[in-house]
């Protein structure tokens, strides 16, 4: 496909459960990441891939998170024991390597924990 | 750790009239500047940015400026129109690094007909 794409576009899960959401960036396209926004508020840094860098997973709010991405390929976010507070429009975004810097947004994963 | 204020968190202004959004940054490193557009339940969109090398860019209507001394750059938005109302968010690299981005908390843009 020709842009960033991410599934689900919307989960419900029960609270406690673990939801792993996908992003597929575009093809070439060497760092990716992870942000999570809340309704009604800013863009929040979670994970940062960079090639075969180790990831920068400053933005991590607790232990119950983490990604994984295999080369410059998928990446999968993993929420364990979800809470109600996880509730949020989770985004990807890959770059290109190259010259430009412009962040390429998925349409988001819509996590809803009941 | 670094970060990025965006101000104002609000902002309602009337058709035709000018907009302008600031932020502030930390990483005196920083030196890409992005602008994104956010409309309701749509992914942001890259709609200007601007590099450290230059003070002003302008594309059509809207014109971002760049004060690396003070670390603060703003988006103008002149002649709005009610497409222009979404949230619109600013960004720093962080650390020289083309790719690690920190975002402000956005502005949400009215405009009124």
């Amino acid at each position: 496909g020709a842009g960033v794409s991410q599934s689900p576009s919307n989960k419900v899960t029960e609270k406690g459960k673990d939801v792993e959401l996908r992003c597929d960036p575009i093809s070439g396209h060497t760092a990716l990441y992870w942000y999570r926004q809340r309704l009604g508020q800013g863009l929040e840094f979670l994970i940062y891939f960079q090639g075969n860098s180790a990831p920068d997973k400053s933005g991590l709010p607790s232990d119950r998170f983490s990604a994984e991405r295999t080369g410059e390929s998928v990446s999968t976010l993993t929420i364990q024991r979800t809470q109600q507070e996880d509730s949020a429009v989770y985004l990807c975004a890959s770059f290109p390597h190259s010259l430009s810097t412009e962040a390429f947004f998925g349409q988001g994963t819509r996590l809803t924990v009941v | 750790g670094e970060n990025v204020e965006q101000h104002p968190s609000t902002l309602s202004v009337q058709e035709g009239d000018s907009a302008v959004i600031k932020c502030t940054y930390s990483d005196s490193a920083s030196n890409y500047f992005p602008w994104y557009k956010q409309e309701l339940g749509k992914r942001p969109q890259l709609i200007i940015d601007i590099r450290s090398n230059v003070g002003e860019k302008k594309d059509q209507r809207i014109a971002v400026t760049l004060n690396k001394t003070a670390k603060h750059f703003s988006l103008h938005i002149t002649e709005t129109q009610p497409e222009d109302s979404a949230v619109y968010f600013c960004a720093a690299s962080m650390g020289g690094s083309q790719g690690n981005l920190i975002f402000g908390k956005g502005t949400k843009l009215s405009v009124k007909p």
